[in-house]
């Protein structure tokens, strides 16, 4: 059975601080990590990272995949009151299916 | 104006009832699939479709049934609704043409079964 799973399960912090956020898998196969973000609403896409791509940057917003660990950690620097969500990872086991990890719920306080 | 809208919103329901949820997607984009979300387990599939004529169970379909009226459309139906089946319900899109299974999401439908 396919496994992801994140921690912490939620977090808080303050305007300004760096959150770094993680998840582990065991699949029976791997073809990609996928992370989202998810406010009141839809999740919304964030990265997917490969084989041939382990590292993603956007802004603030930084990821690495490493498949010795079977791992990825999702940064977020100088975090701001908009980056409260929930932050899910998932992993495509094939061309249909995403397991997802059940999320971590990150907290920015003014 | 959204890509994959789902309809309703919210829902509030009795035991019994039997419930549709809709959604519509302009990606054009061949595959959909059904989730729910409860706290502390993630996202689960209950069904996906390839394409109109192509519909297959996911791992909690038990309770659920769907149809792909159109490459567009894909509803879910709760045919008795019981208050385990009270949760976050998303509705998603692929395109059968990517590798890596890359999935868009409405914004969701909360089901209370009372």
């Amino acid at each position: 059975e396919d496994k992801v799973v994140q921690s912490p399960l939620s977090l808080v912090v303050h305007e300004g601080d760096t959150v770094t956020l993680n998840c582990s898998y065991e699949v029976t196969n791997f073809r990609s990590l996928l992370w989202y973000k998810q406010e009141k609403k839809a999740p919304t896409f964030l990265f997917m990272l490969t084989s041939s791509g382990i590292e993603k940057k956007s802004g603030r917003l930084s990821s690495i995949l490493d498949k010795k660990e079977l791992s990825s950690i999702l940064n977020i620097t100088a975090t701001q009151t908009g980056d409260s969500a929930i932050y899910l990872c998932a992993v495509a086991v094939n061309d249909y299916k995403l397991s997802f990890g059940a999320g971590t719920t990150v907290t920015v306080r003014a | 104006d959204a890509d994959v809208t789902q309809t309703p919103r919210n829902r509030i329901t009795k035991t019994g009832k039997r419930i549709m949820l809709e959604c519509s997607q302009t990606k054009g984009h061949d595959r959909m699939y059904w989730y729910r979300q409860d706290p502390g387990l993630g996202l689960r599939l209950i069904y996906y479709s390839f394409d109109v004529k192509d519909i297959n169970k996911g791992e909690i379909s038990d309770g659920y049934s769907v149809s792909r009226q159109a490459q567009a459309k894909f509803s879910l139906s709760l045919e008795s609704a019981i208050p385990n089946q009270t949760a976050l319900y998303f509705c998603a899109t692929s395109d059968s043409g990517t590798i890596h299974n890359e999935q868009f999401f409405g914004p969701g439908t909360r089901l209370t079964v009372l």
